[in-house]
């Protein structure tokens, strides 16, 4: 079974702190994406990576950026949190384009 | 880019009765279509995916969804909802090497 974990379920931070969210899978997927998902919005992609050290903008990246140093490691951050990053992330990693495995999400309440 | 459109929000069913929810892509060719679930408190977790061929496709726990190409739609079916369907239902399309998903359909089965 494909297992993608995130570092935290629930998270609380404050305005301006720096955030990082950790997500490790175990299926040495080529691919690896972040998501926020938000009532009535769906999931909606912030930034996907296809390979080590590559990083490619989804929809939403602006005040997010990610690392990627390890094919099984992909990391989001938040450079200055604000509310309005106030979410459910959630990591998903795939083998080139086939289906998305999912991370159990972390939830970010930013005070 | 592609663009999905699920057009129950919300859909609210006793157990037993029949479920169809509606997906719509934006655009032809060919394409890959998913539904996902999201059991309260689990992991997005795929119920079902259509790449080519018969156009019926067969999920997990009875689901099941139809491609009709000329329609632009892959709705999802279960003949017979049970209350542990519970859940929010998300369609998506792949677009090169991204998934674009719904806003969404949160289903409620009641006794």
């Amino acid at each position: 079974d494909v297992k993608v974990t995130q570092s935290s379920r629930y998270l609380v931070k404050r305005t301006g702190e720096k955030v990082f969210l950790e997500c490790v899978q175990d299926m040495d997927h080529e691919n690896m994406f972040w998501y926020r998902q938000d009532p009535g919005l769906g999931l909606r992609l912030i930034y996907f990576s296809y390979d080590v050290k590559m990083k490619e903008k989804g929809d939403i990246p602006e005040g997010y950026s990610v690392s990627r140093e390890k094919k099984e490691r992909f990391s989001l951050i938040l450079e200055s949190a604000s509310t309005n990053q106030t979410s459910m992330y959630l990591c998903a990693s795939s083998l080139y384009s086939s289906e998305q495995y999912f991370g159990p999400g972390t939830r970010l309440t930013v005070t | 880019a592609q663009s999905v459109s699920q057009h129950n929000h919300h859909v609210i069913l006793s157990e037993a009765a029949s479920l169809e929810l509606g997906c719509n892509y934006s655009y032809g060719g060919t394409v890959n279509l998913f539904w996902y679930v999201q059991y309260p408190g689990q992991h997005l977790q795929l119920l079902l995916k259509y790449f080519s061929g018969d156009p019926l496709v067969k999920g997990i726990k009875g689901f099941e969804a139809e491609f009709i190409k000329s329609k632009f739609s892959f709705n999802l079916r279960k003949p017979s909802v049970q209350w542990s369907d519970t859940a929010e239902y998300f369609c998506a399309v792949k677009d090169t090497d991204k998934l674009i998903f719904g806003t969404g359909t949160r289903l409620q089965v009641f006794p």
